[in-house]
């Protein structure tokens, strides 16, 4: 079956300092690609998303590009904030519509 | 913006309970889904629907089922409430059928079964 599998947390740095979040997928046929985030006390909110092999998602600074060769789709940011703080989830789609994720990253930025 | 809200932020109830389970969005979307999410496990999905009346088995449906009487709402149900189904339940809805749909999330409930 379906797979993601995310490096574990918590992933602690400083402020400025620049930030990868590994993903790793296993999946039959060609799934699209997500990153959500989860900050204290909210629901998951969509980060980036991309649907086809070398498809760059973006938003908020965060970037992420779709490797089908590596079946990997790694987080990155150049300078995380403390506001950054929160739980990073990767997640896949195939046929049915539903997400497929990983256990999620914790990321605890210190000023 | 999609608007998905549950009813509860905090649920406690006891063993051997029949619990509902209430979610609402408000833009008209297809598909709705119900997860939930455990420490170190991440999210998995329980049941999810495509259409009013319709519903399908996620990855661990036992112990639980769904109702979708409405468009707008997706109700999940444990028929009698365990304490392993402490969790915090997410529900979602995406539109059409299309795999790059992003899903919306409510806010969650966290439950406790005593």
């Amino acid at each position: 079956g379906d797979s993601v599998t995310q490096m574990e947390g918590p992933v602690t740095l400083s402020e400025e300092a620049f930030l990868t979040i590994n993903c790793t997928y296993t999946a039959t046929g060609y799934p699209s690609l997500f990153w959500y985030v989860q900050y204290p006390g909210e629901g998951l909110q969509l980060l980036l998303k991309a649907t086809k092999a070398d498809d760059k998602g973006s938003n908020k600074g965060f970037e992420a590009t779709y490797r089908k060769e590596t079946t990997s789709f790694h987080l990155e940011k150049g300078s995380v904030q403390v506001s950054d703080s929160a739980v990073y989830f990767c997640a896949l789609m195939t046929g049915r519509r539903a997400l497929t994720f990983g256990s999620g990253t914790r990321l605890q930025v210190q000023p | 913006d999609v608007k998905v809200t549950q009813s509860s932020r905090y649920l406690v109830k006891r063993t051997g309970e029949k619990v509902f389970l209430e979610c609402v969005q408000d833009m008209d979307h297809e598909n709705m889904f119900w997860y939930r999410q455990d420490p170190g496990l991440g999210l998995r999905l329980i049941y999810f629907s495509y259409d009013v009346k319709m519903k399908e088995k996620g990855d661990i449906p036992e112990g639980y089922s769904v109702s979708r009487e409405k468009k707008e709402r997706f109700s999940l149900i444990l028929e009698s409430a365990s304490t392993n189904q402490t969790s915090m339940y997410l529900c979602a809805s995406s539109k059409g059928q299309n795999r790059d749909q992003p899903q919306h999330f409510g806010d969650g409930t966290r439950l406790s079964i005593l």
